[in-house]
């Protein structure tokens, strides 16, 4: 199956500092989404992102949906402890209903 | 706060049982994936229902079967359990809106099998 590649692997940051994570695929997607998951409980949608160049923001995240269509990022500015957990990215294609899922960022604060 | 809920929460079964998973969908929604998520992986696709209607398969075995209700909650069955079988199961909740879908997570269920 389709295979996103989601960098870096984990991030160990100080409190107040930015974060950036991206995630790239070998196909294109019409439909970026950006999850955060808290261990043993499911994803929650953080941003949607649905046009090539899409830049959208929720408070201190940001997000782009890469011009070609085949990469997005994710930013936190000025990282705070409940940022902690794993952070997914998922596309979606035009030409499927499911969403392929990247391997996960794990993001650690430090206070 | 999604208003997917999935149930149960956890559930420990012995391999070559059968075990059912249930899942009520957000309000409005009228479509519900089902994915599986192994311990330190990302969630991969079972299926879709639409209607009521299979809608798009992941690679998975026919040993996992679903079924969608008209009020469009849903049902995962898997039968003839496998160590491997053990992971979280997630449910999710979508619509299409203009310009694209959103899919909203339930809590999930955590299988183990022994």
């Amino acid at each position: 199956g389709q295979q996103l590649n989601q960098s870096p692997q984990s991030m160990f940051i100080q409190e107040g500092e930015d974060v950036s994570m991206n995630c790239t695929s070998s196909s294109i997607f019409n439909t970026w989404l950006w999850y955060k998951q808290d261990p043993g409980e499911g994803p929650v949608l953080l941003i949607a992102l649905y046009k090539a160049g899409e830049l959208t923001s929720n408070g201190r995240l940001t997000a782009q949906f890469g011009i070609t269509r085949k990469d997005s990022f994710l930013n936190i500015s000025a990282s705070i402890p409940s940022d902690v957990g794993i952070y997914f990215c998922a596309g979606q294609s035009d030409t499927g209903n499911q969403f392929y899922f990247g391997t996960g960022t794990s993001l650690t604060v430090i206070p | 706060e999604t208003g997917v809920t999935q149930s149960p929460t956890h559930l420990i079964k012995t391999r070559g049982q059968q075990v059912t998973l249930r899942c009520s969908s957000q309000s409005g929604h009228n479509t519900v994936s089902w994915y599986q998520q192994a311990l330190g992986q990302g969630p991969q696709f079972i299926f879709q229902y639409y209607r009521e209607e299979e809608n798009g398969r992941g690679n998975f075995p026919p040993r996992f079967s679903g079924l969608q209700f008209p009020n469009y909650s849903s049902e995962l069955n898997v039968n003839a359990l496998e160590l491997d079988d053990s992971a979280l199961y997630l449910c999710a909740s979508s619509t299409y809106l203009t310009g694209g879908t959103e899919a909203f997570f339930g809590q999930g269920t955590r299988l183990t099998v022994v």
